[in-house]
């Protein structure tokens, strides 16, 4: 059981921004948020993670909502590479539990 | 940058038959995984290897599958007596320490295909 909800797919135009959506209610103090996105024909490929603080990497950025119920991975300009497969994970141990994912479709 | 090599990329083998698939974590990494990921499903965890032991492993890991780190390098899987529902991608990842905040380092993958 992944217990973080994701809508199954998203679209997106490129160099436009893009707001992927998480849900987490049933998250406990000491989880962190990973997230992984997964390229076609590729294994997965770790994006971002945090605990309750915003965080930019060079990849994307993570909104933390205050009450730690939900979460956001922003790409601030999609391009055509980035399409793939977002997963949202909490990660309260060591093996990473993946749901379904958003399938992220980017047109040119 | 470092990263998770796996070998070979793809492996075809006839039903019943031993294979071992094999993984080159990052060199300074301390715990090892195994996913598989069955065409056009989830990825599954399989087992974690931590000390030169299994740390943890899912249903999925029966008698029928073994791990092992045979030198300093490499981290193998084994199934015993493969069947035709073993065939799906298989994933290796390393992780740096068991961290919460340590993110895993995911190779490649093989593609096993059971004849």
């Amino acid at each position: 059981d992944a217990k973080t909800t994701q809508p199954n797919s998203m679209e997106s135009n490129e160099e436009e921004p893009v707001h992927l959506p998480c849900n987490h209610s049933t998250i406990s103090g000491t989880d962190y948020i990973h997230w992984y996105r997964q390229l076609p024909s590729q294994g997965p490929e770790y994006v971002i993670h945090g605990l309750t603080s915003n965080v930019n990497n060079r990849m994307a950025s993570l909104a933390i909502a205050e009450d730690r119920k939900s979460s956001t991975l922003i790409l601030h300009r999609a391009t055509l590479r980035d399409a793939a497969v977002y997963y949202c994970i909490r990660i309260p141990a060591s093996a990473l539990i993946f749901g379904k994912g958003t399938t992220l479709s980017v047109s040119s | 940058e470092p990263e998770v090599t796996q070998t070979p990329s793809h492996q075809v083998t006839q039903m019943g038959q031993e294979v071992i698939l094999r993984c080159v974590p990052i060199s300074n990494h301390l715990y090892f995984y195994w996913y598989r990921q069955i065409l056009g499903q989830k990825v599954e965890f399989l087992v974690s290897f931590y000390n030169n032991e299994i740390s943890e492993k899912s249903e999925i890991f029966d008698d029928q599958f073994s791990v092992e780190r045979p030198d300093g390098s490499n981290f193998t899987l084994k199934i015993r007596s493969t069947k035709l529902e073993d065939s799906a991608m298989y994933f290796c990842a390393s992780k740096l320490d068991s961290g919460s905040n340590q993110p895993q380092h995911f190779g490649d993958g093989t593609r096993l295909s059971i004849l």
